[in-house]
């Protein structure tokens, strides 16, 4: 069983439905981090969090830590958004350490 | 303020081979680390250094080493290369160490192991 786990593992969307993906981990973590990355790309990171919830543009990201559990929500969603998104956590520690799950692979069809 | 530089970004090796690669974190960023990302295993973590220090090190051989300079340029090196060695090496900086700190990746270097 993999530390980070991710659903779905493939997601395909019409243009300007809303969008969430779910990240679950099994231990105590430092900080969780959602990463995007377009085919042939490099990766980018959306938000790091540890608790509650943030906001950039049309994407959310929020965090239950007694859960375990982010979401990353596309409001709106556009043919652009169309890449791999990746949960990621660190354990803390003195590390930066990522441990990574095996990303979702969003399709958005216009 | 420039981003997180790697060099060179695609690289075809013949196994048996020596690799060296190359990350240039932000300016001010001290913590660089490295990771391999390939078709079958996903992305996974190779080590980190901070401060010319490794602060942790993945479960890979020790054919991968790395180091880190006192401008906090890293390097990563791959002695022997095996064709499951091909992948994207995406670096990554930050200010801190300690797991609370946003990473800022570059854009990888693509290594072709023939």
């Amino acid at each position: 069983k993999n530390e980070v786990e991710q659903s779905p593992q493939n997601l395909t969307a019409q243009e300007g439905e809303f969008i969430t993906i779910n990240c679950s981990y099994s231990v105590g973590i430092s900080a969780l981090h959602w990463l995007q990355q377009h085919p042939g790309g490099g990766i980018v990171s959306l938000f790091m969090l540890s608790s509650g919830k943030k906001k950039h543009g049309r994407l959310i990201a929020t965090i239950n830590i007694q859960e375990k559990h982010s979401s990353l929500h596309i409001t709106a969603s556009h043919p652009r958004d169309s890449a791999v998104y990746i949960c990621a956590v660190t354990y803390g520690g003195a590390t930066n350490k990522l441990i990574f799950g095996t990303g979702t692979l969003l399709a958005v069809q216009p | 303020k420039a981003g997180v530089t790697q060099t060179p970004r695609y690289l075809i090796k013949t196994r048996g081979q020596q690799v060296t690669l190359s990350c240039s974190p932000i300016s001010g960023h001290r913590s660089v680390s490295w990771y391999q990302q390939t078709p079958g295993q996903g992305l996974q973590f190779l080590f980190e250094y901070f401060s010319e220090t490794q602060r942790n090190k993945g479960n890979f051989p020790g054919r991968f080493s790395g180091r880190q300079f006192s401008n906090s340029r890293s390097e990563m090196n791959v002695s022997t290369l095996e064709l499951g060695d091909s992948a994207l090496y995406p670096c990554a900086s930050s200010f801190y160490s300690g797991g609370r700190d946003e990473q800022y990746f570059g854009p990888g270097t693509r290594l072709t192991v023939t």
